[in-house]
């Protein structure tokens, strides 16, 4: 079975710009959640999407926004850049979300950073 | 707030020993518990889970204890090996928002042939 992927691996964008990932979850997973790793900060939960609608949210500003298809894919948008935005962006997917215990298995991150 | 801590930045062991990292949480609605390992530039890759029903689970060299009563859990493994080398993390969650993983900061372990 695939696992998680998620694209791009890289990117590299200046300050204002936008910028769109995409995560493709385990098939048959329906539930996607994204976090932000930086070194100051660590793993820090950003959003939570099942059956296309948002379940969970982080403390990040609106600036960070996220969707999800109806094919379980799921996208993740930065509006108006800003230095402190680069970082590894994961995405994990799981079987089910809000009842019950689900073990998340993550992607391998897309590397963003801003000049 | 740091709602999970790992006190521990570093951990070194010998090779065969047993490694024993530490995950503190303050929050009382935690109830499922997991730990991840991670190297650099990849995801994290799950290892072991726990619920608060549970005070122990074991996965072949994996062991979690979780003493609830302490907001304390551990992860032991034995032996240690040079390919457990990593960062390792310990994660937490609320049953009513079971795609919202708390991360501890992490500890970085070390296995030394």
């Amino acid at each position: 079975k695939a696992g998680v992927t998620q694209t791009p691996r890289y990117l590299i964008k200046t300050r204002g710009q936008q910028v769109t990932l995409s995560c493709s979850p385990i098939s048959g997973h329906r539930s996607v959640s994204w976090y932000q790793q930086t070194p100051g900060q660590g793993l820090q939960f950003l959003f939570e999407y099942f059956s296309e609608t948002q379940r969970n949210k982080g403390n990040f500003p609106g600036r960070f926004s996220g969707r999800q298809f109806s094919n379980s894919r799921s996208e993740m948008n930065v509006s108006t850049l800003e230095l402190g935005d680069s970082a590894l962006y994961l995405c994990a997917s799981s079987l089910t979300s809000g009842q019950g215990y689900n073990e998340q298995f993550f992607g391998p991150g897309t590397r963003l950073t801003v000049l | 707030d740091q709602q999970v801590k790992q006190n521990s930045p570093s951990l070194s062991v010998q090779e065969g020993r047993i490694s024993i990292l530490n995950c503190d949480y303050t929050n009382s609605m935690f109830d499922y518990f997991l730990w991840y390992k991670k190297y650099p530039a990849e995801g994290p890759t799950f290892l072991i889970s726990i619920s608060s029903i549970k005070d122990k689970n074991e996965d072949g060299r994996f062991t979690v204890f979780l003493n609830k009563s302490a907001k304390h859990l551990s992860l032991h493994i034995v032996p240690s090996q040079p390919g457990d080398s990593a960062v390792y993390f310990c994660a937490a969650s609320a049953n009513n928002q079971g795609g919202k993983l708390i991360f501890g900061q992490g500890t970085e372990l070390s296995v030394k042939p």
